[in-house]
């Protein structure tokens, strides 16, 4: 069974403070690993889709990356519009997208 | 471009009555799927649409059901509601090319059941 696991459950950071969510994952036959944001109340928000060990995507203050077991998202500098719940999904195969449990990120100015 | 598109925002029903969720998919996105998101737990799977077709099914009573239009438009149907069906249920659309596939979801339906 495709599992997927998010740490930390919730981030507090200082404006400026970088520092990195973790996604690790077990799935069969990686087809891609997604990023999104979700702001309270809303649907989430497409950030980024890895698709290979090593691959790297970048946007503004985010930068994702992989590996054959994990998945970092990379928060340079961030600031209190950063705020909001990470969630990460995998997708094995002809699946549908199996979702992490998110990391709530509160940036504080 | 439009995005994906969920109908109604909010939605209120008694308990046992029925409730109709509909999503319009984002143009040339023939993938459909539907997820539930409960308070404070993570979003969970719900049915999977492509191509008018029934694709996948999680682990939900059949008494949650759905059907993708020819136009790709799908609906949720939720009989015999619960309590415990209340929740936000968020549509997503995708589409694969050249073996990149994006999903993009709708603002979502919040559906109260008291």
């Amino acid at each position: 069974e495709d599992q997927v696991t998010q740490s930390p459950e919730a981030l507090r950071l200082q404006e400026g403070e970088s520092s990195s969510l973790n996604c690790s994952y077990t799935v069969s036959g990686l087809r891609g690993l997604f990023w999104y944001r979700q702001d309270p109340g809303k649907g989430p928000e497409f950030l980024f889709t890895l698709y290979s060990a090593g691959e790297e995507k970048e946007k503004e203050r985010l930068k994702a990356t992989l590996t054959k077991k994990e998945s970092f998202l990379h928060i340079t500098a961030p600031k209190p519009e950063d705020s909001a719940t990470y969630l990460c999904a995998v997708q094995a195969g002809l699946t549908p997208l199996v979702f992490g449990k998110g990391t709530r990120l509160s940036v504080i100015a | 471009e439009a995005g994906v598109t969920q109908s109604p925002t909010h939605l209120i029903k008694t308990r046992g009555q029925q409730a109709t969720l509909r999503c319009s998919p984002i143009s040339g996105h023939t993938s459909v799927y539907w997820y539930q998101q409960a308070l404070g737990l993570g979003l969970q799977f719900l049915l999977w649409y492509d191509e008018g077709e029934e694709r996948n099914r999680g682990n939900f009573p059949p008494r949650f059901s759905g059907r993708q239009f020819p136009n790709y438009s799908s609906e949720l149907n939720v009989n015999a509601l619960e309590l415990e069906d209340s929740a936000l249920y968020l549509c997503a659309s995708s589409v694969e090319f050249l073996g990149n596939t994006e999903a993009f979801f709708g603002q979502g339906t919040r559906l109260t059941v008291v």
